[in-house]
């Protein structure tokens, strides 16, 4: 168990809709980190958060957005999902900033169907 | 365009054995990587990671080498455990930036 929480586990939802994917993150870590992992495909950053300020931004769409709040809690926001949009999605925290090794929830897997 | 490559989607290795595992990166400024290790319905586990002030790190069984002017990492894992039988992700990054991660490869130790 890494102390990363991730839910929903599973969420399948259709075309169009909205999701909330939900993170807590290691306790006293503060940074999250989200990732998107397609079939076959290696895990593609989105974004970092740092004791609730965004810090980097991956190849995130502008139908995606996320925040993360005064308790340290994150959550991807997901919008006019495509079936593309199917995936695990990732979250992971840390306590550092930078250069340093990450703790991965469990994942939650959308199907968008 | 990925900037960090893992060639081989898979290896298969007898137990006790080495195994190595290969990943290629483009970007000469990344100076910081990792390696990841991936049981099916888990999220991905720190393994070892190295900076790139170095060329070798040793955590017990797992050595991770890197060769900066070919700009590739290696993890050697010795000797190999039926355990070891996971998915493994290596990720490179730049101080101050987003880490990239490789596709995976997935290592069978084969008791």
């Amino acid at each position: 168990d890494s102390g990363v929480t991730q839910t929903p586990k599973h969420l399948i939802t259709a075309t169009g809709q909205r999701v909330t994917l939900r993170c807590s993150p290691r306790s006293g870590d503060l940074s999250v980190y989200w990732y998107q992992q397609s079939l076959d495909q290696g895990l593609q950053f989105l974004i970092q958060y740092y004791n609730g300020e965004e810090r980097a931004k991956g190849n995130i769409l502008e139908r995606f957005s996320a925040q993360q709040f005064p308790d340290l809690h994150s959550e991807l926001n997901l919008s006019s999902l495509e079936l593309g949009d199917s995936a695990l999605y990732f979250c992971a925290s840390a306590f550092r900033e930078m250069n340093t090794e990450a703790f991965f929830g469990q994942g939650t897997r959308l199907t968008v169907v | 365009d990925q900037q960090v490559k893992q060639n081989s989607p898979s290896l298969s290795v007898q137990e006790g054995r080495i195994s190595i595992l290969n990943c290629d990166y483009t970007n000469s400024m990344f100076d910081y990587f990792l390696w990841y290790k991936k049981y099916p319905a888990e999220g991905p586990t720190f393994l070892i990671s190295i900076s790139s002030i170095k060329d070798k790190n040793e955590d017990g069984r797992f050595t991770v080498f890197l060769n900066k002017s070919a700009k590739h990492l290696s993890l050697h894992i010795v000797p190999s455990q039926p355990g070891d039988s996971a998915v493994y992700f290596c990720a490179a990054g730049r101080t101050g930036n987003q880490f990239y991660f490789g596709t995976g490869t997935s290592l069978t130790v084969i008791p």
